[in-house]
């Protein structure tokens, strides 16, 4: 499968408990970003990468979020001290360079729930 | 108020109907415009761009207001399959992020 993939699913923790999400983008997109979707809502935009710089990120992407592409390649998503708030589905899109629109494939995304 | 907002719906309609969708959005910089389509649980799927000269694909009919800052998705003929979420979808410029509506809910009854 050439897709977009994420890593876990599905991730159970405790409230203050650190967690770590990991997206591997379409081979040879330049371009990634990170979402999250609460039921009943459209996924919000977090932070966006092209390459390995972090272009853009959210007011929603509190002091406790942090995200790295550290060789361009795949990314790492880490919430800290997770609150129940945090409890949403995180997507992971990739997109080329060169898309005459701006078509993202999306991941399946990690279904975070915080106790 | 929302920068995209869409009817949550739902539509539940019978097999064969046609059925409308209606967006609108406030940022009139917005460049790029999609409906995209999410099966319950899974990750949102790209359905069709959406241009200023309307575009069709099949049964599904895609059309953009600039003026009006409104996008509209007209299924023909539904199918039992076209039960999903549909989320309207615009974005800034290229290569910007994607800003989405709540989604409206479609549900194809027999």
């Amino acid at each position: 499968d050439t897709g977009v993939s994420q890593n876990p699913r599905h991730k159970i923790t405790k409230r203050g408990q650190n967690v770590t999400f990991r997206c591997d983008p379409i081979s040879e997109h330049n371009r990634l970003y990170w979402y999250r979707q609460t039921l009943g809502q459209g996924p919000e935009f977090l932070t966006y990468f092209q390459n390995e710089a972090q272009l853009e990120k959210s007011r929603l992407l509190s002091d406790r979020f942090s995200a790295e592409r550290p060789k361009g390649s795949f990314s790492t998503l880490e919430i800290q001290r997770t609150e129940q708030g945090d409890s949403a589905m995180y997507l992971c899109a990739s997109s080329p360079a060169g898309t005459p629109n701006n078509e993202q494939f999306f991941g399946p995304g990690t279904r975070l729930t915080v106790l | 108020r929302k920068e995209v907002e869409q009817d949550p719906g739902p539509f539940n309609v019978p097999e064969g109907a046609t059925v409308a969708f209606n967006c609108t959005y406030s940022n009139s910089a917005s460049q790029s415009f999609f409906w995209y389509r999410q099966d319950c649980r899974k990750e949102p799927k790209l359905l069709m761009s959406v241009y200023s000269s309307g575009n069709e694909d099949g049964r599904f009919t895609a059309q953009l207001n600039r003026a009006s800052q409104y996008i509209s998705l007209l299924i023909r003929d539904s199918k039992l399959s076209d039960s999903a979420t549909y989320l309207c979808v615009v974005s800034a410029a290229y290569g910007n992020k994607l800003v989405f509506g709540a989604g409206t809910i479609l549900r194809v009854k027999s």
